[in-house]
């Protein structure tokens, strides 16, 4: 069984620009949750969704983030514009119970 | 911001040796969850405990919870090299799946 898909793995930018990323949950789970993680510390959760619902997004900078998940199942996460203070490890995870799945990651470094 | 705090933050052994990470968080929770990340990737989920539990066992991991103390310890017997990497820490409350990660503590075990 695949795992969570995460894609880009890296991505360098410039602060002001956009960048986005996506995600590709386990097959079946509806529960997809996107967080950040800033070096040396734990994931912070962004997003939470119950199928294409955001059931919790108090957490989501919302002047400059946002979060979609289309049908349910994909989802991206966006960052318009970027700031020096968005670097970090986006990683998405998803779950049909009380286990969490988590993807790869993807490492943001905004120059 | 994080529930959880992790004690001690960075811990380096030979291998053999045991491991013992501590975590203490600060509210009521439904169940602590501990989860294993090497560097560069994402989190492995690796046991889960109820409120109601006060310890539990999964191959060469020990976990044990007192709700009395708002704490959590994750014992590793025989650490190997392969066992290098951060563990952290999570809580759940009641009535959510929402997970609040500790800081985490690096192991590193040395061949």
């Amino acid at each position: 069984e695949a795992g969570v898909v995460q894609s880009p793995r890296y991505k360098i930018i410039e602060k002001k620009q956009p960048v986005a990323f996506w995600c590709n949950p386990i097959s079946g789970h509806n529960t997809l949750y996107w967080y950040r993680q800033n070096l040396g510390q734990g994931p912070e959760l962004l997003i939470r969704y119950e199928n294409e619902e955001a059931v919790d997004d108090s957490q989501l900078p919302k002047d400059r983030f946002s979060a979609e998940r289309l049908k349910g199942v994909d989802s991206t996460l966006k960052i318009q514009p970027a700031e020096l203070g968005d670097s970090a490890v986006y990683l998405c995870a998803s779950s049909s119970g009380e286990t969490q799945y988590f993807g790869p990651g993807t490492r943001l470094l905004v120059l | 911001s994080q529930q959880g705090e992790e004690d001690p933050q960075a811990l380096s052994i030979q291998e053999g040796e045991n491991a013992t990470m501590n975590c203490s968080y600060k509210t009521s929770i439904n169940n602590l969850q501990w989860y294993r990340q090497n560097s560069g990737r994402g989190l492995v989920h690796l046991i889960l405990i109820r409120s109601n539990e006060r310890e539990k066992h999964s191959g060469r991991l020990r976990v044990t919870l007192d709700t009395s103390k708002k704490s959590s310890s994750l014992l590793i017997t025989a650490s190997r090299a392969a066992d290098t990497a951060s563990y952290f820490c999570a809580t759940a409350g009641y009535n959510t799946d929402k997970l609040i990660f500790g800081t985490g503590t690096r192991l590193q075990v040395f061949p």
